[in-house]
């Protein structure tokens, strides 16, 4: 089955810094993938929309300056929190489509950012 | 982008006990999709509903597509400790937008 990997797990980082997610698509090749955020208790709020080889897309009130994303390549796509605040700190999931059924959605196993 | 709805918010039941969540949108819907997701874990894809009207089961697990399209259900046969987490129902074709969740815990 597909299988998506993120890097880092967890990370905790001082106010001002700034942190890259990775997100890997282990046996397949994902053009497109996506990011999400997810708070405490909360839900999954799309972020974004990775596209290979072009700039990626981002939902209303998402800063694309502040979140920069990358996806250099069919299997990798980087997320970027720049300048990172206490606020930012949250739970960063990424997922990519299936290759035999587009509407399934594979999830990478999240990144957990904290910022101090 | 699009919202739905999901109630209940939190669901405490004794194991053996039925479970229900519900899913409501206030336009049509192509097609909806049903996620699990563990305590500390990330969503896990469990089923896709296209048609009106659609019925579909895994095991103890029965999910509904509503005739009009605007909403859907999750129903939990005799719960399980194993089926402790949050259910999502998520809707959109890539991009997906998820409900609010429903919180479901099974009490030994």
């Amino acid at each position: 089955g597909a299988v998506v990997s993120q890097h880092p797990s967890r990370v905790i980082c001082k106010s001002g810094t700034s942190v890259k997610i990775e997100c890997r698509s282990l046996d397949f090749q994902a053009t497109t993938m996506f990011w999400y955020r997810q708070f405490p208790k909360k839900s999954l709020m799309l972020m974004a929309t990775s596209n290979e080889g072009s700039k990626a897309t981002y939902e209303q009130g998402v800063e694309k300056d502040k979140f920069l994303i990358n996806h250099a390549s069919l299997t990798l796509s980087t997320l970027t929190v720049t300048s990172a605040h206490p606020e930012d700190s949250s739970f960063y999931i990424c997922s990519a489509p299936g290759t035999q059924n587009t509407d399934t959605q594979y999830f990478g196993p999240g990144t957990r950012l904290t910022v101090l | 982008g699009q919202q739905v709805m999901q109630i209940p918010q939190y669901q405490h039941v004794q194991e053996g006990e039925d479970f229900t969540t519900y899913c409501n949108s206030s336009t049509t819907l192509s097609n909806i999709q049903w996620y699990k997701q563990r305590p500390g874990g990330h969503p896990v894809f469990l089923i896709q509903l296209v048609k009106s009207g659609e019925v579909k089961k895994q095991k103890r697990l029965t999910f509904q597509f509503g005739e009009a399209k605007k909403n859907s259900s999750l129903h939990i046969t005799a719960t399980q400790t194993t089926d402790v987490g949050t259910y999502f129902c998520a809707v959109g074709a890539n991009n997906l937008f998820f409900g609010t969740g429903t919180r479901l815990t099974v009490i030994p």
